[in-house]
C-alpha cells in the first residue's frame, strides 16, 4: 500500500516533444506529491510539486496534473530540450509532522533527442 | 545557494567493516534524512531523524544501522558490519521546519556517497 507506480521506464523523444510520465499510489493517507529529476551521479533535485487540493500544477515548462479520484498524477515536460535528458523520480509523501518519509517510484529515463 | 554535502563522495570498504557516512544538512534545517539507492533502481527512504530522534525508519534500517547528530552541523549514518548487499548510494536530505513562516515541504537531498563493500 506505499508503493508508487511508475510508468514507463523509459521515454524517448525529439526535441519540443512532450513527454508524459505517470504515477499511481494507492494509500490515500498521502497528501503531497513532488517529481524529482536526478542526472547521473547526482542527487534527485525537486522539480515541481503538487498537493490534491488542486488538479494542475505549471512551473515553467513542467506540469503536474492531479488526479485525485483516480489516484494518479502525471509530469509533462512541454518543449523538451536535450537537457531535460535525465531520470525522473515521482514521489509521495504524508504531511504528518516528523514524518514525510518519501516514496519514490521506480524512475523514467527520459532521453530528448536533437 | 545553501546546499546539503556529503562525504566521501566514494568510501570502498570490506565486508564486516564499519563505515560511517557523513552530511552536513542546510545550516536552518530541521529534519534529516537517509535515503540509499541501489545501482539502477528507485531511491529508498532509510530514517528520519528530528530533535536528536529517530522520528520513523523504513525496513531496510536495522540493528546495523545508527544515525547521529554528533555536533551542531554533522548528520552521521553508521553501517557496523557492512554486508555485500549494502552497496549503494547514500544520499542525506534535509527540510526545513514546516511551521516556519513560508516554509515548504521540500527535501534537498545531497550529491550521494557511493559506498562499495567488497
Amino acid at each position: 500500500q506505499q508503493q508508487v507506480k511508475q510508468s514507463p521506464q523509459s521515454l524517448i523523444v525529439q526535441k519540443g516533444g512532450i513527454p508524459i510520465i505517470n504515477c499511481a499510489y494507492e494509500n490515500t493517507a498521502f497528501d503531497y506529491f513532488p517529481w524529482y529529476q536526478q542526472f547521473p551521479g547526482k542527487g534527485p533535485a525537486l522539480l515541481i510539486a503538487i498537493r490534491p487540493d488542486v488538479s494542475e500544477k505549471k512551473e515553467g515548462r513542467f506540469t503536474i496534473s492531479f488526479n485525485k479520484s483516480a489516484k494518479q498524477f502525471s509530469l509533462h515536460i512541454m518543449d523538451s530540450q536535450p537537457g531535460d535528458s535525465a531520470t525522473y523520480f515521482c514521489a509521495a509523501s504524508i504531511r504528518d509532522t516528523g514524518r514525510r518519509a518519501l516514496t519514490f517510484g521506480s524512475g523514467t529515463r527520459l532521453q530528448v533527442q536533437p | 545557494e545553501p546546499e546539503v554535502t556529503q562525504t566521501p563522495s566514494h568510501q570502498v570498504t570490506q565486508m564486516g567493516q564499519e563505515v560511517i557516512l557523513r552530511c552536513v544538512p542546510i545550516s536552518n534545517h530541521l529534519y534529516f534524512y537517509w535515503y540509499r539507492q541501489i545501482l539502477g533502481q528507485k531511491v529508498e527512504f532509510l530514517v528520519s531523524f528530528y530533535n536528536n530522534e529517530i522520528s520513523e525508519k523504513s525496513e531496510i534500517f536495522d540493528d546495523q544501522f545508527s544515525v547521529e547528530r554528533p555536533d551542531g552541523s554533522n548528520f552521521t549514518l553508521k553501517i557496523r558490519s557492512t554486508k555485500l548487499e549494502d552497496s549503494a548510494m547514500y544520499f542525506c536530505a534535509s527540510r526545513e521546519n514546516p511551521t516556519g513562516l513560508g516554509a515548504t515541504d521540500t527535501q534537498y537531498f545531497g550529491p550521494g556517497t557511493r559506498l562499495t563493500v567488497l
